[in-house]
């Protein structure tokens, strides 16, 4: 089973479209994050939500979404896409918000032309 | 301004020997240490954690030093296992934080057998 999993896997699009990335955990976790992975290899936080509610938002520009439908989702809708939006996008959740133990999904590849 | 920083690139090791990776911060008001190992096309695995009220923990093959005064953190694997190879991650947060992790750019880990 599938602890933190994510769709799709591969996103390659054209600069200027719009798209979703899904992530799910049946963990049971009441706390999400996105992390971006850019080309220095370096994994930094966008956003967390605990409880469908928005807790971090790191300086992130407002073309990137996130919806929490419910604990166990949290989506991320990017507009108007960029070449340097080209990155792994990872999600993650934690047991509770002050846990720093955090389990992440697979990774999307995003790859814009 | 990086203040998780790995700085060696990667690391080479012989089977059944010690593997030490490194990771500094400058960030005087993290107290929570992560490491987390990575394989390629999966996302980052929680391997072991410490707080800033100890200077050592292990569990099993692994075991993570912190010295505060150098703001200084290493990982220890002994002994080292082919399947030890991956990239590994050194992360910090702060109790005040809501969980957010600001992590190094990582070190790969090549075990030869």
């Amino acid at each position: 089973d599938t602890a933190v999993s994510q769709t799709p896997k591969y996103l390659v699009t054209q600069m200027g479209n719009d798209k979703s990335i899904k992530c799910e955990q049946n963990l049971g976790h009441d706390t999400m994050y996105w992390y971006k992975q850019d080309s220095k290899k370096f994994l930094k936080i966008m956003f967390s939500y605990n409880n469908k509610e928005l807790i971090i938002n790191e300086t992130v520009p407002n073309r990137f979404s996130p919806k929490s439908p419910d604990k166990a989702h949290l989506n991320l809708h990017i507009n108007s896409l960029e070449l340097g939006d080209s990155a792994v996008y990872f999600c993650a959740s934690s047991q509770e918000l002050a846990r720093n133990e955090q389990f992440f999904g697979p990774g999307t590849r995003l790859t814009v032309l | 301004d990086q203040q998780v920083k790995q700085n060696s690139p990667s690391l080479s090791v012989q089977e059944g020997r010690i593997s030490i990776l490194n990771c500094d911060y400058t960030n005087s008001m993290f107290d929570y240490f992560l490491w987390y190992k990575k394989y390629p096309a999966e996302g980052p695995t929680f391997l072991i954690s410490i707080s800033s009220i100890k200077d050592k923990n292990e569990d099993g093959r692994f075991t993570v030093f912190l010295n505060k005064s150098a703001k200084h953190l290493s990982l220890h694997i002994v002994p080292s296992q082919p399947g030890d190879s991956a990239v590994y991650f050194c992360a910090a947060s702060r109790s005040t934080s809501y969980g957010k992790l600001t992590f190094g750019q990582g070190t790969i880990l090549t075990v030869h057998p």
